[in-house]
């Protein structure tokens, strides 16, 4: 069955520190992975996609990596700001032939406490 | 101005009544989404279409219709409301593909309760 799973559910950290958020994936075949970020109470913004060949891809202070012989990525956030209080989803889409779909996690709630 | 306009952005309403929310955009995309969001089930697609005349159905279209009107506009309607379609809805549009790295560019996102 085609899944994403992410970890932790929710994390709560201290402005100036950094976290990584899981996100393991079942989809097959496996054409990319994308995090978006969602504030609240807003719609969610891309962050990052990592397609099959890439390892590590950075944005400012977010850095995801990607394993796709594990069927694993991670995003590093480094040194939090208050601003980085959201939920960060992880999706992965599965494309093969007229086979195409995104398969959503449900998302890292985090905290950046001040 | 949002690139991807929902209205209304909160709507309470009853059992029974038929409720339309509206999307506009202006980035040019062909491609536009309408998604829901619900604690603990994340993001479902409920219809989609790639321009005017294309309409497609998502994972989750039952007591749902869209319109297409013009490239800019994609309504959503619910002929007559159920408590259990009280959710966050989500426009999207992209440019390419998104299961082939399209990007998705998300509305603001319209609160609905169904009382």
């Amino acid at each position: 069955k085609n899944q994403v799973e992410q970890s932790p559910q929710s994390l709560i950290i201290l402005e100036g520190k950094n976290c990584t958020l899981q996100c393991n994936y079942t989809v097959s075949p496996f054409s990319n992975l994308r995090w978006y970020k969602q504030d609240t109470g807003r719609g969610p913004v891309s962050l990052t996609i990592m397609t099959f060949s890439e390892n590590t891809k950075s944005n400012g202070r977010y850095t995801a990596t990607l394993d796709a012989d594990t069927k694993q990525s991670s995003l590093h956030i480094t040194a939090s700001q208050l601003s980085d209080s959201a939920s960060y989803i992880c999706v992965v889409s599965l494309y093969a032939g007229n086979n195409r779909k995104l398969i959503w996690g449900l998302g890292t709630s985090l905290a950046v406490n001040p | 101005d949002a690139d991807v306009t929902q209205t209304p952005r909160n709507r309470i309403t009853k059992t029974g009544k038929r409720i339309m929310l509206e999307c506009s955009q202006t980035k040019g995309h062909d491609r536009m989404y309408w998604y829901r969001q619900d604690p603990g089930l994340g993001l479902r697609l409920i219809y989609y279409s790639f321009d005017v005349k294309d309409i497609n159905k998502g994972e989750i279209s039952d007591g749902y219709s869209v319109s297409r009107q013009a490239q800019a506009k994609f309504s959503l309607s619910l002929e007559s409301a159920i408590p259990n379609q009280t959710a966050l809805y989500f426009c999207a549009t992209s440019e390419r593909d998104p299961s082939n790295t399209g990007e998705l560019f998300f509305g603001e996102g319209s609160r609905l309760t169904v009382l």
